[in-house]
């Protein structure tokens, strides 16, 4: 079946110490988004992909990066993980622009300690 | 400023009721509107979406739009507990290439 897979579902980091959590899609969608939700909250769009177009949100923190080295794949990168970071980090695709439909991954649970 | 506003509960409902949950924005010129429904710890997960001003009804979902009042509403009819879950509004602006505008939900609870 044709999906949005995160890996991993859960990933544990110590304060301070980069991590990255990965994205792929078997869609064959145009764009992806990373979104950071925290409990009780709206997902909160950090950056998108249109093609190979990288598009980041005004408040996105520096911290917070991406690449997307072919369009499968996605990747968020957190440089330097605050405790103020745990939260649930949600991939989402897609088919043709960023005004269209979202179809959401299972999300990853990163756990600042 | 494009925003999209929604009650944030929690909404409780008697199992077999109607849940109604209401959305408004804030762009008359808006074009397309999705539901998402997200349960807790999950992700959010497409229940519906609507163009057209109008009704637009799948299983025992109902979307609503009335674009000239910018409000979207999702009525549930015969609710389930497991309906209970969160539930978000998003629209597009049609502004540029911009992503879709989530509001920040309502909690719905069923209670049998």
């Amino acid at each position: 079946d044709a999906m949005v897979i995160q890996n991993p579902r859960y990933q544990v980091t110590q304060f301070g110490k980069p991590v990255t959590l990965s994205c792929s899609q078997t869609l064959n969608h145009n764009v992806m988004y990373w979104y950071q939700q925290k409990s009780s909250q709206a997902p909160k769009l950090l950056f998108h992909y249109y093609d190979k177009d990288f598009n980041n949100e005004a408040d996105t923190p520096d911290n917070f990066q991406s690449r997307r080295p072919n369009t499968s794949f996605c990747f968020l990168d957190i440089r330097s993980p605050g405790l103020g970071d745990a939260a649930m980090y949600l991939c989402a695709t897609s088919r043709d622009s960023p005004q269209e439909t979202q179809y959401f991954g299972p999300g990853t649970r990163l756990l600042v300690l | 400023q494009k925003e999209v506003e929604q009650n944030s509960g929690p909404l409780s409902v008697p199992e077999g009721a109607i849940a109604s949950l209401n959305c408004t924005y804030s762009d008359r010129g808006s074009q397309s509107f999705f539901w998402y429904r997200q349960y807790s710890g999950k992700s959010p997960e497409l229940i519906m979406f609507i163009y057209s001003n109008g009704d637009k009804e799948d299983g025992r979902f109902t979307a609503q739009l009335n674009k000239a009042s910018q409000y979207v509403s999702l009525l549930i009819r015969d609710s389930q507990p497991s309906d209970s879950a969160t539930y978000l509004c998003a629209v597009n602006f049609n502004s540029g290439n911009t992503p879709l505008v989530f509001g920040k939900g309502t909690r719905l609870s069923v209670i049998a």
